[in-house]
């Protein structure tokens, strides 16, 4: 049975930056695009970015590209999501999800001075 | 603004049929695959429909998915109070490189 465990909810000030972990359990995440999703209060699901098996490649969305990084450590089977210069408007839930099919459970990232 | 528009609601009694729109264009559901998810209440998107119709194991046969040119539909019959959630529609789009979601569609049981 496949998990994904994300790290837990988080409080940054604006203009601060947050890394937030996706660990695999009962497989790896060596084989498989892992994606990250953003989720802000009562809105949908928007596209963060993805890397790829190998951990060679990592794609953003537009949005987000200049102030998000997306690695892995294969020996860990972790992933991690790291955004700068957050805003308020950054205030969401963070899901990490492995080819878009198995979810982490999210990470809450609440942006407040 | 997302490149995938779904109608905002749609309801229907319980037994009945529902269908969902996602319309798209011709770099997204044109060329690629689609999938379909659904967020309970305060709950984690789960994969209910991927490559256009294929169900996950587990999710039940009433949920259904085609796609015709640069649209794509969901299709839920039989509708129990339990389906009372928000679906989106998801593909890979050429011209952005990125995975886009629809605008997301709250389904409510009358």
């Amino acid at each position: 049975q496949v998990q994904l465990v994300q790290s837990g909810a988080e409080v940054k000030n604006p203009g601060a930056s947050v890394k937030v972990s996706c660990t695999a359990s009962g497989d790896t995440v060596g084989s498989y695009s892992v994606h990250w999703v953003r989720q802000a209060p009562g809105q949908g699901l928007e596209w963060v970015g993805r890397i790829t098996p190998s951990g060679d490649s990592a794609r953003y969305a537009q949005k987000f590209q200049g102030r998000v990084t997306v690695t892995r450590d294969t020996s860990t089977s972790t992933v991690y999501m790291e955004l700068s210069s957050l805003t308020y408007e950054d205030t969401a839930v963070f899901y990490c999800a492995r080819d878009l099919h198995y979810w982490g459970q999210g990470t809450l990232v609440t942006v407040s001075s | 603004q997302s490149v995938l528009t779904q109608p905002p609601s749609v309801s229907a009694a319980p037994g009945q049929m529902v269908t969902i729109s996602c319309s798209g264009g011709s770099s997204n559901i044109g060329k690629n695959y689609v999938s379909w998810y659904q967020q309970l209440p305060r709950s984690v998107p789960k994969l209910f429909i991927y490559e256009n119709n294929k169900r996950p194991s587990g999710i039940p046969d009433r949920f259904s998915g085609s796609k015709s040119g640069t649209s794509a539909t969901l299709g839920i019959t039989g509708l129990q109070t339990g389906d009372e959630a928000d679906y989106y529609c998801g593909v890979w789009d050429n011209s952005l490189s990125g995975f886009v979601f629809g605008t997301g569609t709250k389904v409510t049981v009358l």
